[in-house]
């Protein structure tokens, strides 16, 4: 029973090209939410997804980042134009419909790397 | 001021002790979540609470909603449970999964 799978595990992009973090939720998990944790700073909400809905996107910055959770396949968080600033971990959780006892279970995260 | 709060930011410890960690918040929640980090590794969630107390082997997590705190004990501290801890707050009338976190306690154990 695979727990939440994040891909890939690090990534490097050169200043202006794009990045595609994807994230496959854990077995029975309807709902996906995005994280990132820039370098020495707590962890912040991004987005959050049900299966091809964005619920509540009030982390993601205005231009150049979006989601999706299509009907079939894994979340994307894409980047468009990446720059230094983006160089962060970026972390996925799922949950079912109603939060278990155990809330969140988190991934491994990408580590973003810009250069 | 951060609405949530941990102290100590930095705790070494020798392996055997008790060890406490403290987390603070000052908005209304629904929930109170522990988390652990491994350096480079990925987040593991300990513990969910809205009230009362929760037990999972050497980790105890109490909240206090009244005062808004809580606290995550673990007993007989080991090498193995050094890693980052973070708590985080599901806000009350938030969106699911628009946690706030706090910047989370390194702890060390020494053996």
């Amino acid at each position: 029973n695979a727990g939440v799978m994040q891909n890939p595990r690090h990534l490097v992009r050169r200043r202006g090209q794009e990045a595609r973090l994807r994230c496959s939720p854990m077995k029975g998990h309807s709902h996906v939410y995005w994280y990132r944790q820039l370098p020495e700073e707590g962890l912040k909400f991004m987005v959050y997804l049900q299966k091809e809905n964005i619920i509540d996107e009030s982390g993601m910055p205005k231009e150049r980042f979006s989601a999706e959770f299509p009907k079939e396949g894994p979340s994307i968080l894409r980047i468009q134009q990446v720059v230094r600033g983006d160089s962060a971990a970026y972390f996925c959780a799922s949950s079912p419909p109603g939060i278990s006892n155990y809330g969140y279970t988190f991934g491994s995260g990408t580590r973003l790397t810009v250069v | 001021k951060n609405e949530v709060e941990q102290s100590p930011q930095n705790l070494t410890a020798q392996e055997g002790e008790f060890i406490t960690i403290n987390c603070s918040y000052s908005v209304g929640i629904s929930a109170l979540h522990w988390l652990q980090q491994h350096p480079g590794g990925g987040i593991v969630s300990l513990f969910m609470l809205s009230s009362g107390k929760k037990k999972h082997g050497r980790l105890i997590a109490t909240i206090n909603i009244q005062e808004k705190h809580s606290s995550l004990h673990i007993t007989a501290s080991h090498p193995r449970d050094s890693a980052v801890y973070i708590c985080a707050v599901d806000p009350y009338g938030g969106s699911q999964g628009n946690l706030i976190f706090g910047k989370g306690t390194k702890l060390s154990v020494k053996p």
